[in-house]
C-alpha cells in the first residue's frame, strides 16, 4: 500500500459524458500528479500540482481540467468523453525531506472504460 | 524533449540474471528512477541514480553512465513473481520525470 488512495477503482461510462475521477495523496505530500495509460502504452503525464496551485503540464487534453483543493486532495474532470479515452488513470504524489529520493508514490488507478 | 528507449520485452528463466538496458535523452538531468509495474497495478518505485556507477539492493541493481545517457537494471536471482514491466524514467529540469513504455520481462521456468 503506497498510502495513495483513488476513486473509483472502476468507472464505466458512454460517450460524450463528463467524469471526475479523485485523489488522495500520502499524509504529508503536497504534490500530486496525473498520469494516463492506455493499454500497452506507456505512463503518460498529465498534470502537476503542489500545494493547490498548478505546477506543470504536459499532454493533457483541453477536455481534461484537474484541480487540488486546501486539503490536498486532486480531482481529475475528463469531459466529452471519447472511446479513446479508456485507459488506466494514476495519480502520483512525491516523497520529500530527508532520506528521499523524491520518488513518486503511484495510487492503485482507476480503470475508465468508455463505452 | 525526452526521449527513453528500452527493449519492449525479453524473456529469462527463473534463477538467471537478465539485464534491461536504457538509454536516454533529456533536456538537463536530475537523476534516473526505475519502476517496476505488474499488469494492471501502479508501479511501484525500485532504484535511483544520480551520479554514476552501481547501485545495489538486494537482487536488483542500477547502473547509470551520465556521458553515455545509459542505464540498466540488473535483476538477479529471478524468481516468477519478477514478471512485469520495467519502467526507466529520467528525470530532466524542473523535475519533470519522463517514463519510457517500458520493458515486459517473462521469467520462465
Amino acid at each position: 500500500d503506497s498510502g495513495v488512495t483513488q476513486t473509483p477503482k472502476h468507472l464505466i461510462t458512454a460517450t460524450g459524458q463528463r467524469v471526475t475521477l479523485r485523489c488522495s495523496p500520502r499524509s504529508g505530500d503536497l504534490s500530486v500528479y496525473w498520469y494516463q495509460q492506455s493499454l500497452d502504452q506507456g505512463l503518460q503525464f498529465l498534470i502537476q500540482y503542489y500545494n493547490g496551485e498548478e505546477r506543470a503540464k504536459g499532454n493533457i487534453l483541453e477536455r481534461f481540467s484537474a484541480q487540488q483543493f486546501p486539503d490536498l486532495h486532486s480531482e481529475l474532470n475528463l469531459s466529452s468523453l471519447e472511446l479513446g479515452d479508456s485507459a488506466l488513470y494514476f495519480c502520483a504524489s512525491l516523497a520529500g525531506g530527508k532520506g528521499s529520493y523524491n520518488e513518486q508514490f503511484f495510487g492503485p488507478g482507476t480503470r475508465l472504460t468508455v463505452l | 524533449g525526452q526521449n527513453i528507449d528500452q527493449p519492449t520485452e525479453m524473456t529469462a528463466t527463473e534463477g538467471a540474471i537478465v539485464q534491461i538496458n536504457c538509454t536516454y535523452q533529456t533536456s538537463g538531468f536530475n537523476g534516473l528512477f526505475w519502476y517496476q509495474q505488474h499488469a494492471g497495478e501502479a508501479p511501484t518505485f525500485l532504484s535511483y541514480n544520480v551520479l554514476d556507477g552501481l547501485e545495489e539492493k538486494g537482487r536488483f541493481s542500477s547502473f547509470l553512465s551520465r556521458s553515455k545517457g545509459y542505464s540498466y537494471l540488473l535483476l538477479k536471482e529471478l524468481q516468477m513473481k519478477d514478471s512485469a514491466s520495467y519502467l526507466c524514467a529520467p528525470r530532466g529540469g524542473y523535475q519533470k520525470v519522463t517514463f519510457g513504455i517500458g520493458t515486459k520481462l517473462q521469467v520462465i521456468p
